[in-house]
């Protein structure tokens, strides 16, 4: 399918563990962000990547980790999940600065 | 610091009127300025966009207003619909996109 695709849509998971989540777009667009959607908060950037094997820190990246060998795929890593990351995890995509294009999310609950 | 801001968190508009939804900002370098529109459980779906260029872009229902003085960004919706009842989140972009904190819209039929 072509798009931008987030996968799992839904993932309980108890502190400490480790939880990756996915995402995987079609349009080999340069740049991919991860969100995360707080109430009172917004949407707040947690890591972005300009390219392959180029990411960057974004406003609150403490907990995560990013990777991305390939164009089309970047998961975000929780190494050891705690409550407070319990949110909406939005991953988007663009090719410059005039619109970015966002998945469907991952709704991420930690008990 | 939050770069991007919007102050209203709700706006209720009956059918027919004009929505007016308002955003802030810090960063005189922003290239681009968005407006996206969320439903429940559904990601962000881009609305309209305005270059930093420009002070005005419309589509159909949609007009987004830049007024570069005074750091300040709106979209209009005329004539407002239930179907535009959502999240609208206003952005801002330079090499990432830096969002607000939403304003919840209301049309009430």
């Amino acid at each position: 399918d072509a798009g931008i695709t987030q996968s799992p849509r839904y993932k309980i998971t108890e502190t400490g563990r480790q939880v990756t989540l996915m995402c995987h777009q079609t349009w080999s667009h340069s740049y991919m962000f991860w969100y995360r959607q707080d109430l009172g908060h917004g949407l707040r950037l947690i890591y972005y990547s300009a390219a392959a094997d180029i990411t960057d820190k974004g406003e609150v990246p403490d907990g995560y980790v990013v990777s991305r060998s390939k164009t089309e795929n970047f998961p975000l890593t929780l190494e050891s999940a705690t409550r407070s990351q319990t949110s909406v995890y939005f991953c988007a995509s663009s090719e410059g600065s005039a619109e970015a294009f966002f998945g469907q999310g991952t709704r991420l609950t930690v008990v | 610091d939050q770069q991007v801001k919007q102050n209203s968190p709700s706006l209720s508009v009956q059918e027919g009127r004009i929505s007016i939804l308002n955003c802030d900002y810090t960063n005189s370098m922003f290239d681009y300025f968005l407006w996206y529109k969320k439903y429940p459980a559904e990601g962000p779906t881009f609305l309209i966009s305005i270059s930093s260029i420009k002070d005005k872009n419309e589509d159909g229902r949609f007009t987004v207003f830049l007024n570069k003085s005074a750091k300040h960004l709106s979209l209009h919706i005329v004539p407002s619909q239930p179907g535009d009842s959502a999240v609208y989140f206003c952005a801002a972009s330079g090499n990432q996109f830096y969002f607000g904190t939403g304003t919840s819209l209301t049309v009430i039929p």
